[in-house]
């Protein structure tokens, strides 16, 4: 069965600071995997995609690696900001298929930014 | 505008009523989902529609049902609500064919059941 698990549930860090979220996935074939946030009462929006062949990608403040080999992913927040209050969700897609029906999620990692 | 617009954004009812959640695009996409979001668990998946024609269920259709009145139009209905339902309900929409699978989430609807 397709997994994808998401450490740690929840993180409080200090505004300024720097802070990274895992994502393990079991999803096979491999297609792509993204990282979506989601601010509280609304929904999740996409922040990056990785594809097979990346292993780092950069949007602003976030940059998000990809290891193939160990499936695994990680989605670093560099210079945190209030703003970056939010929940993060990991969510994998198998090879052949993007459309939402295909998709596994994670259970999100839920971030919490302290002035 | 929100290009995905969900209505009612909350909504609190009793068990045994029949609620519909209503869900509506301007991005002019035809793939429509409708997922269910608990507390610390991943999105799961209900209905989905590839195209006005189109209705599958998803990973926990049971209890729902779904109509695609348009292109722009999907609605999510509970015959008979029960506590186990409340929950936040998200619609959301993808373009077609083999690009990155992108999905584009509405607002959400929170729903409560007593």
């Amino acid at each position: 069965k397709n997994q994808v698990e998401q450490s740690p549930q929840s993180l409080i860090i200090l505004e300024g600071k720097n802070c990274t979220l895992q994502c393990n996935y079991t999803v096979s074939p491999f297609s792509n995997l993204r990282w979506y946030k989601q601010d509280t009462g609304r929904g999740p929006v996409s922040l990056t995609i990785m594809t097979f062949s990346e292993n780092t990608k950069s949007n602003g403040r976030y940059t998000a690696t990809l290891d193939a080999d160990t499936k695994q992913s990680s989605l670093h927040i560099t210079a945190s900001q209030l703003s970056d209050s939010a929940s993060y969700i990991c969510v994998v897609s198998a090879l052949g298929n993007n459309a939402g029906n295909m998709l596994t999620f994670g259970g999100g990692t839920r971030l919490m930014v302290k002035p | 505008d929100a290009d995905v617009t969900q209505t009612p954004r909350n909504r609190i009812t009793k068990t045994g009523k029949r609620i519909m959640l209503e869900c509506s695009q301007t991005k002019g996409h035809d793939r429509m989902y409708w997922y269910r979001q608990d507390p610390g668990l991943g999105l799961q998946l209900i209905y989905y529609s590839f195209d006005v024609k189109d209705i599958n269920k998803g990973e926990i259709s049971d209890g729902y049902s779904v109509s695609r009145q348009a292109q722009a139009k999907f609605s999510l209905s509970l015959e008979s609500a029960i506590p186990n339902q409340t929950a936040l309900y998200f619609c959301a929409t993808s373009a077609a064919g083999r690009g990155t699978g992108e999905l584009f989430f509405g607002e959400g609807s929170r729903l409560t059941v007593l």
